[in-house]
């Protein structure tokens, strides 16, 4: 199956710095990317919507300066929280579109997640 | 817009026994409706869908979901539990016009005890 991998899966960083977390499709190209969060024992709520080659579509609420994505290529999208905080601890997800078998199957494939710690 | 309930946080059920996670869904619209499953520390993984055609869907691993839309719910089921199911299990919605985002339920934790 579609394979979606996220890099790193864990990390740990000082109040105040900026954390860097890939999104990479490794077989298929992905037009659309969208970023998810996953407080401790809750749903997953979007983030934003990474389209390739133009700027991402955040949700209500979510700062745009604060988590900066990146959708560079058709296989790649960044998320960098800038600044962070402790309250910024959290499970960070993607999920990749099939640019050709997502418009038969509406199917979206999950990375393996990345949870940041911000001390 | 979109919304879908998981009404049960959590479900312990025996190993061996049959169980139902509950979904109910709202939306103006037609939606594509999904099951994914979460294993302590992983990522998603697509349990079973259903896109159109027929009502009732199964995944490889037992589990099965019925689309009831009158009933607007896409409950999931599984006639025997293993302690390897043991995990957190989430409905889902999209939007069937073409790529949208996923509205996820707030997950039911299914606990298989021996």
């Amino acid at each position: 199956g579609a394979v979606v991998s996220q890099h790193p899966s864990r990390v740990i960083c000082k109040s105040g710095t900026s954390v860097k977390i890939e999104c990479r499709s490794l077989d298929f190209q992905a037009t659309t990317m969208f970023w998810y969060r996953q407080f401790p024992k809750q749903s997953l709520m979007l983030m934003a919507t990474s389209n390739e080659g133009s700027k991402a579509t955040y949700e209500q609420g979510v700062e745009k300066d604060k988590f900066l994505i990146n959708h560079a290529s058709l296989t790649l999208s960044t998320l960098t929280v800038t600044s962070a905080h402790p309250e910024d601890s959290s499970f960070y997800i993607c999920s990749a579109v099939d640019r050709v078998r997502g418009q038969l199957t509406g199917e979206l494939f999950f990375g393996e997640g990345s949870r940041l710690t911000v001390l | 817009a979109q919304s879908v309930t998981q009404l049960d946080s959590q479900v312990p059920v025996f190993e061996e026994a049959p169980v139902e996670l509950r979904c109910n869904y709202s939306s103006s619209v037609s939606v594509y409706l999904f099951w994914y499953v979460q294993y302590p520390n992983q990522g998603l993984q697509l349990l079973l869908k259903y896109l159109s055609g027929s009502t009732l869907v199964e995944s490889i691993n037992g589990f099965e979901a019925e689309f009831n839309k009158s009933q607007t719910s896409f409950h999931l089921r599984k006639p025997s539990v293993h302690i390897s199911d043991t995990a957190e299990y989430f409905c889902a919605v999209m939007k069937n016009t073409g790529f949208q985002k996923l509205v996820f339920g707030t997950g039911t934790r299914l606990l298989v005890s021996p």
